[in-house]
């Protein structure tokens, strides 16, 4: 079993909808989780970390995390077609400091 | 402008060469950390640095090497044991305090002639 996993897509969604991206985890001690973004041949950047039970919004992304079930939610509002990206879930496992594992990402397309 | 810089963008290497990939930061963080990036893959980590001087191996190190002699800095070297070095090569960094995100370099993609 994959330590972090995502749905590789492609999500696709209309312009305006909102795109629900998920991510699973296996390791229960699992403590911090972010999400980035990387279009297609760029370096990935952070659109939100959650660390704790519940959901945490910023602008038109909510991130939800659920440890009971070990998984970490992305909710994108009213797509645009500049969020047509791959989104790549990565948690810190192990407790170690800053080490991260990525899921291989959800590639998401809005379309008009 | 605080930020990652890696380089070159773009490199190519012939058989039996090592390549060396610089990336530099100016954030003063503690922290530094290379992944590797295959197509339709996530990033694995190939080393990372929490310290001046100290590094540790992460999950595919067979064929890289490090140093970290000064904050700013953590080239990594892919040798001719690599065999399979094709690939987009990421650094990133972070602050040395618990849960602090990562952020990234934009990366140098490393072809073989």
């Amino acid at each position: 079993q994959k330590e972090v996993e995502q749905n590789s897509g492609p999500l696709s969604v209309p312009e305006g909808a909102i795109a629900s991206l998920n991510c699973t985890y296996s390791d229960r001690g699992s403590q911090s989780f972010f999400w980035y973004r990387q279009y297609s041949g760029k370096s990935p950047e952070l659109i939100m970390f959650i660390y704790s039970n519940g959901d945490k919004e910023d602008g038109r992304f909510t991130a939800q995390l659920n440890k009971a079930s070990q998984y970490v939610s992305l909710l994108i509002r009213d797509s645009q077609p500049s969020d047509s990206a791959t989104y790549l879930c990565a948690v810190n496992v192990n407790g170690t400091a800053s080490k991260l594992t990525f899921g291989t990402g959800t590639r998401l397309q809005v379309t008009l | 402008d605080g930020g990652i810089t890696q380089s070159p963008k773009y490199l190519f290497r012939k058989e039996g060469q090592n390549v060396t990939l610089s990336c530099e930061q100016n954030l003063n963080h503690d922290a530094m950390y290379w992944y590797r990036q295959d197509p339709g893959q996530g990033l694995r980590l190939i080393y990372y640095s929490q310290i001046v001087n100290d590094f540790q191996k992460g999950d595919i190190a067979e064929g890289y090497s490090v140093s970290r002699e000064k904050k700013e800095s953590f080239p990594l070297t892919v040798t001719s044991a690599q065999k399979n070095p094709t690939a987009f090569y990421l650094c990133a960094s972070n602050a040395v305090r618990f849960n602090q995100p990562q952020h990234f370099g934009d990366g140098t993609r490393l072809s073989i002639l």
